[in-house]
């Protein structure tokens, strides 16, 4: 049964500091990897996609990683931001055809002015 | 406007009344999706249904039942709502043709089952 690990569960940093967040899944055979973003009370945002083909992909300030030999994907916010407070979301598609998601429990930032 | 629109956002009910979320969306896709996020517990698959006439169970259906009235309408139902079905829902779409199957959701569903 796959399941998706992220810690720390929470991370305090001052702003202006580089990042990485972590992710790790025990099943290495995944269609994708996605990265979320969610606010208080809010939805995800949808940051990146990964494919399993694929070893990163960037937006921005943003940088994910995905080495599935060993069932890791890092996530990496560059000159981090208050406005980057939130939690971070990991989640894996197994490679059936439900589409559904296996998510991580989450990360959660705090950035400080 | 939103992609992705629930309804309604957040919504307080007693033991043992029938309540429906409804999702609807506007991106076109075929695949849309039940989720329920409780704290400690992440987010879990409650119903996926791939079009019209493809309703699937995810790995908690139970409690609930789901209709796709149409390609862009998803609801969810609590037959007879108990307070352990107490979260934040969310609807979610995603097409195999655009993204390699990103999926997006919508802003959520706050229930409250006293």
């Amino acid at each position: 049964k796959q399941e998706v690990t992220q810690i720390p569960a929470a991370l305090s940093v001052p702003e202006g500091e580089n990042l990485v967040l972590n992710c790790s899944f025990t099943d290495s055979a995944i269609y994708n990897l996605q990265w979320f973003r969610q606010d208080p009370g809010k939805g995800l945002t949808s940051l990146l996609l990964i494919q399993s083909s694929q070893r990163e992909q960037t937006s921005g300030r943003l940088n994910a990683s995905l080495d599935k030999s060993s069932g890791r994907s890092t996530l990496y916010i560059a000159a981090s931001q208050p406005g980057d407070s939130a939690t971070y979301l990991c989640a894996v598609r197994p490679p059936s055809n439900t589409g559904k998601l296996i998510f991580g429990q989450g990360t959660t930032l705090q950035v400080k002015p | 406007d939103a992609d992705v629109t629930q309804t309604p956002r957040n919504r307080i009910t007693k033991t043992g009344k029938r309540i429906m979320l409804e999702c609807s969306q506007t991106k076109g896709h075929d695949r849309m999706y039940w989720y329920r996020q409780d704290p400690g517990l992440g987010l879990r698959l409650i119903y996926y249904s791939f079009d019209v006439k493809d309703i699937n169970k995810g790995e908690i259906s139970d409690g609930y039942s789901v209709s796709r009235q149409a390609q862009a309408k998803f609801s969810l139902s609590l037959e007879s709502a108990i307070p352990n079905q107490t979260a934040l829902y969310f609807c979610a779409t995603s097409d195999p043709g655009t993204g390699g199957y990103e999926q997006y959701f919508g802003p959520g569903t706050r229930l409250t089952v006293t």
